[in-house]
């Protein structure tokens, strides 16, 4: 079954670092997602992403966030000077269309900044 | 704005016992709800999609019931073996367009 890839699967960073987190989706979907879950917290949503732009982002992606499609098959989430707020672990998802099909998340990318 | 509330927050049975999960939301107007199984650290895995217009969906020994006008949906797991324990979430999307809203889960432990 096709599935969604996260790299790395576990990231530590020194606050103030920019970290980059990476995202394969499955290579027939169109709509792209990040996700978060803070340890013990609601897995929340971040930011969404169709034909190379930004279509919804919550009031979590400030500035400091941003998501490329740099080519036909990744999808990055950058952090540019990251917090210790920011430790949590971050999902990639995607989904062919939107409404009548599910999303397929990836395993995940577990950031910690120390 | 839509909230999700999965309680209990954790529960453990006796391995071979039927159980139900349940989840309810606060905003009836959704156009899917999806349940999903997280392993400790580890990713989502899609377990069950419910479409608005559907009552339920089964797969293997999981089925998954909507009723939406009460704002609930149940995952019942027929015949619980410690392999099912795992956390278990549910998310509704409000519109064809919109992210999911999760709820916190449920923590499965399944006692052989």
């Amino acid at each position: 079954e096709p599935e969604v890839t996260q790299t790395p699967s576990h990231q530590v960073t020194q606050m103030g670092q920019e970290v980059i987190l990476r995202c394969v989706p499955i290579s027939n979907h169109l709509y792209f997602y990040w996700y978060r879950q803070i340890l013990g917290q609601k897995v929340e949503f971040l930011v969404s992403f169709y034909n190379n732009e930004i279509s919804e982002k919550s009031e979590i992606f400030d500035d400091q966030f941003s998501v490329e499609r740099p080519d036909g098959s990744n999808f990055t989430l950058k952090i540019r000077s990251t917090k210790l707020e920011d430790s949590a672990m971050y999902f990639c998802a995607s989904t062919m269309f939107v409404g009548a099909y599910g999303y397929t998340f990836g395993s995940g990318t577990r950031l910690t900044v120390v | 704005k839509q909230e999700v509330t999965q309680i209990p927050a954790a529960l453990s049975v006796p391995e071979g016992e039927n159980l139900v999960l349940n989840c309810s939301f606060t905003d009836s107007a959704i156009y899917n709800l999806q349940w999903f199984r997280q392993d400790p650290g580890k990713g989502l895995t899609s377990l069950l999609l419910i479409q608005s217009s559907q009552r339920e969906q089964t797969s293997g020994r999981l089925n998954a019931s909507l009723d939406k006008s009460s704002g609930r949906s149940t995952l019942y797991i027929a015949a619980s073996q410690p392999g099912d324990s795992a956390t278990y979430l549910c998310a509704v999307r409000p519109g064809a367009n919109s992210k999911l809203t999760f709820g916190k889960g449920i923590t499965l432990s399944v006692r052989p």
